[in-house]
C-alpha cells in the first residue's frame, strides 16, 4: 500500500484565493511526522511546513496551514490568498517511528499547482 | 548563508559512460542524502552520510553505483556504467540535526538532472 496518497495530479486556483491540496497517509506508528515540500521549476524541495503526530493544534506557516485529521489519516496543506509565484509541485512526505533511530521521508507522487492572475 | 549546492546542473550522456554528481552541503550540517526523483514522482532516498559514514545506503543499487563523502563534507555521487533508466533528477539534502530526531528539516539542493541516451 502508498505510504503516501496525492490524489490531485494537478490543481488550478486563481490569485488570492484559497486552495487546499490533498495528502492521506497509511501507518500503524503512533508517532510520526508530515512534511510539506514545495518544488518550483528550479528543482530544489523547499519545506513548508511540519506537523507532529502528537501536536494537537494544527500547523501554520504564514499562508501556509496543515489541516491535519488524525483520525482519519490525512494531512491537507491549505494555501491561503495565493500568489503567481505558488505555481510549483507540492509534494506531501511523512517519517515514521520518531525517536526510534532514523526512519526515511517517503513522499508522495505530487501535485502540480498553478495559480492564474 | 548559501544553501546546497550541486553540480552539475544538467547531464546529458550515452549509456554504458559513467557520470559523477558533486554536492557540498550547508555548513555544519553533518548529515547528508543522497535521493532519485523520477519523472512525475516524490524524491527517494538513495544513501545517506553521518559525517564521513554511510548509515544507509541500502536502497543504493551497488552493481553500478557508488558514494562517498570524504572528510565528512562534500560528497560525490557517480553511476559506472549509465543505464537508459537512470535517466532522473539527482537530489542531494542535508540537515543539522541528528537524523532521527523528530524534526529533522532537510534542505535541499536544486538537483542534478541526467539524461541518458
Amino acid at each position: 500500500a502508498q505510504k503516501i496518497t496525492q490524489t490531485q495530479p494537478g490543481m488550478f486556483v486563481q490569485e488570492k484565493e484559497a486552495v487546499t491540496l490533498d495528502c492521506t497517509y497509511d501507518t500503524s506508528d503512533q508517532s510520526y511526522g508530515l512534511f510539506w515540500y514545495k518544488q518550483p521549476s528550479s528543482g530544489e524541495m523547499i519545506f513548508l511546513i511540519y506537523q507532529g503526530s502528537y501536536d494537537e493544534q494544527n500547523a501554520t506557516e504564514g499562508r501556509y496551514s496543515l489541516n491535519f485529521q488524525k483520525a482519519r489519516k490525512s494531512a491537507n496543506l491549505v494555501i491561503s490568498a495565493s500568489q503567481l509565484g505558488d505555481s510549483a509541485m507540492y509534494f506531501c512526505a511523512m517519517r515514521e517511528g520518531l525517536n526510534t533511530g532514523f526512519q526515511k521521508l517517503v513522499f508522495g507522487t505530487g501535485t502540480r499547482l498553478l495559480v492564474s492572475p | 548563508e548559501a544553501g546546497v549546492v550541486q553540480s552539475p546542473r544538467y547531464k546529458i550522456i550515452e549509456k554504458k559512460q559513467p557520470v559523477a554528481f558533486w554536492c557540498n552541503p550547508i555548513s555544519g550540517h553533518n548529515t547528508l542524502y543522497w535521493y532519485l526523483q523520477n519523472l512525475g514522482q516524490g524524491p527517494e532516498l538513495l544513501i545517506r552520510y553521518e559525517n564521513e559514514e554511510a548509515v544507509d545506503d541500502s536502497q543504493l543499487p551497488k552493481d553500478r553505483f557508488s558514494a562517498e563523502r570524504l572528510k565528512g563534507v562534500d560528497s560525490t555521487l557517480k553511476i559506472q556504467p549509465a543505464e537508459l533508466g537512470d535517466s532522473a533528477v539527482y537530489l542531494c539534502a542535508s540537515s543539522l540535526d541528528p537524523a532521527g530526531s523528530s524534526y529533522n528539516e532537510q534542505f535541499f539542493g536544486p538537483g542534478t538532472r541526467l539524461t541518458v541516451l
